[in-house]
């Protein structure tokens, strides 16, 4: 497949320890925001959302971090496996509609 | 329950020709969006279409057109090609009216143009 991760930041990881992946969105009205995985030649996959109304929410083997103060966002994937290895993009919806816009990727290298 | 699915998978088309792209909605989803996605960069909004008329648009042309069907599936339109279309297009279904905003994207259709 192709790849998707031409010219990304790369964030390389030890097989085992915990990843972070940061993000900075710019729009301020932004309501929801959303994690996606995006693995060469494939869509991007849904890993978890949160409100702008939270600051913090877990899921399995993911949390996200929001801080509207400074509009940032972090995802942190604990125990990085070699399954994670793929683009990892962050996403901000405002608006009416859901128009989703997502932000520059980071492409996560687990080391084994 | 079936996911998203496009066609075609890859496509190859000359400057100045028109391209037609199909996306058939995960079971159950009313809303359909799609986005281009350039190689080394993230999806960019192209449109989405809700109740089969288009429901917000991005910055793109008006030579990018869409449909939606009553059973809910959509075609991507492009007239008069350029070099700079060439990427991946994806299109990503979702339900309106849940309060749920998660999207779920199709394989995307590589289109290269020559």
């Amino acid at each position: 497949g192709e790849s998707v991760g031409l010219h990304l930041p790369t964030l390389s990881v030890q097989e085992g320890d915990n990843s972070i992946i940061n993000c900075a969105y710019s729009n301020s009205a932004s309501d929801y925001f959303i994690w996606y995985k995006q693995e060469s030649g494939k869509g991007p996959q849904f890993i978890i959302d949160i409100r702008s109304n939270m600051d913090k929410r877990q899921g399995q083997r993911v949390t996200v971090l929001l801080n509207k103060t400074v509009k940032h966002l972090s995802l942190q994937i604990a125990a990085t496996q070699p399954g994670d290895s793929a683009v990892y993009f962050c996403a901000e919806k405002g608006g009416g509609y859901q128009k989703v816009t997502f932000g520059i990727g980071t492409k996560l290298q687990v080391i084994p | 329950e079936t996911g998203v699915t496009q066609s075609p998978t890859h496509l190859i088309k000359t400057r100045g020709q028109q391209v037609t792209l199909r996306c058939s909605s995960q079971s159950g989803h009313n809303t359909v969006s799609w986005y281009q996605q350039a190689l080394g960069q993230g999806p960019q909004f192209i449109f989405q279409y809700y109740r089969e008329e288009e429901n917000g648009r991005g910055n793109f042309p008006p030579r990018f057109s869409g449909l939606q069907f009553p059973n809910y599936s959509s075609e991507l339109n492009v007239n008069a090609l350029e070099l700079d279309d060439s990427a991946l297009y994806l299109c990503a279904s979702s339900l309106t009216g849940t309060g749920s905003y998660e999207q779920y994207f199709g394989p995307g259709t590589r289109l290269t143009v020559t």
